[in-house]
């Protein structure tokens, strides 16, 4: 069984740059997340998808960031532009009915 | 109303004693209570979970209990290995809306 899968798993941007970080779900899961990981703020959600549709949008991070969802195997995340306080793993994670499982995360850098 | 607690934040055990980290939830809704292992440089692994019609369950020395008045449940690690050394994260659901405690760091001396 594939997992969770993202690319690239570790990106270096210039600040202002524009980067899309990708997810592929877990086969049959219908809902996708994207959350944000750093030692200081520990998990932030960022975006968090139901059979395509957009159920949460992050609040705080509407302004830079945009995840799509344009079909029910690959999701985007959009950061434009960067920034460094951005520097982060970017997590995605699916679930079926219960159980939420974990991509292995894009670590981001931004210089 | 969706705010997970989780203490301790870090957890310093002997080898072969036992741990127990501990989390409250606000929901009354929340029906299922997912922890997870997180090993540096690595993501979270789910390693046990808990739905809202159980009040305890165990698999391979983990021991989960769950007190829905309370709004309250545990993880306990018995017969703690190095191996066990990780970032621990308890969660509470309600349809598929799931929130995260900050994170438990187990440190296990040997």
């Amino acid at each position: 069984d594939a997992g969770v899968t993202q690319t690239p798993r570790h990106e270096v941007a210039e600040k202002g740059q524009t980067i899309i970080l990708k997810c592929e779900p877990v086969s049959g899961h219908n809902d996708l997340f994207w959350y944000r990981q750093t030692k200081i703020q520990g998990l932030e959600l960022l975006s968090y998808f139901r059979s395509k549709s957009l159920m949460e949008d992050g609040g705080a991070f509407k302004d830079r960031f945009k995840a799509e969802m344009l079909n029910s195997s690959f999701s985007t995340l959009k950061i434009q532009p960067t920034e460094p306080k951005d520097s982060a793993v970017y997590l995605c994670a699916s679930s079926g009915q219960y159980e939420q499982y974990f991509g292995p995360g894009t670590r981001l850098t931004v210089l | 109303g969706e705010q997970v607690e989780q203490l301790p934040s870090i957890l310093r055990v002997q080898e072969g004693s036992s741990a127990s980290i501990n989390c409250t939830y606000e929901n009354s809704a929340s029906n299922y209570f997912p922890w997870y292992k997180q090993e540096p440089g690595e993501n979270p692994k789910l390693i046990i979970d808990i739905r809202s019609n159980m009040e305890r369950k165990q698999t391979q020395g983990l021991i989960v209990l769950l007190d829905k008045k309370a709004k309250r449940f545990s993880l306990h690690i018995t017969d703690t290995q190095p191996g066990d050394s990780a970032m621990y994260f308890c969660a509470a659901s309600n349809n598929n809306r799931i929130f995260f405690g900050d994170g438990t760091q187990l440190v296990v001396k040997p």
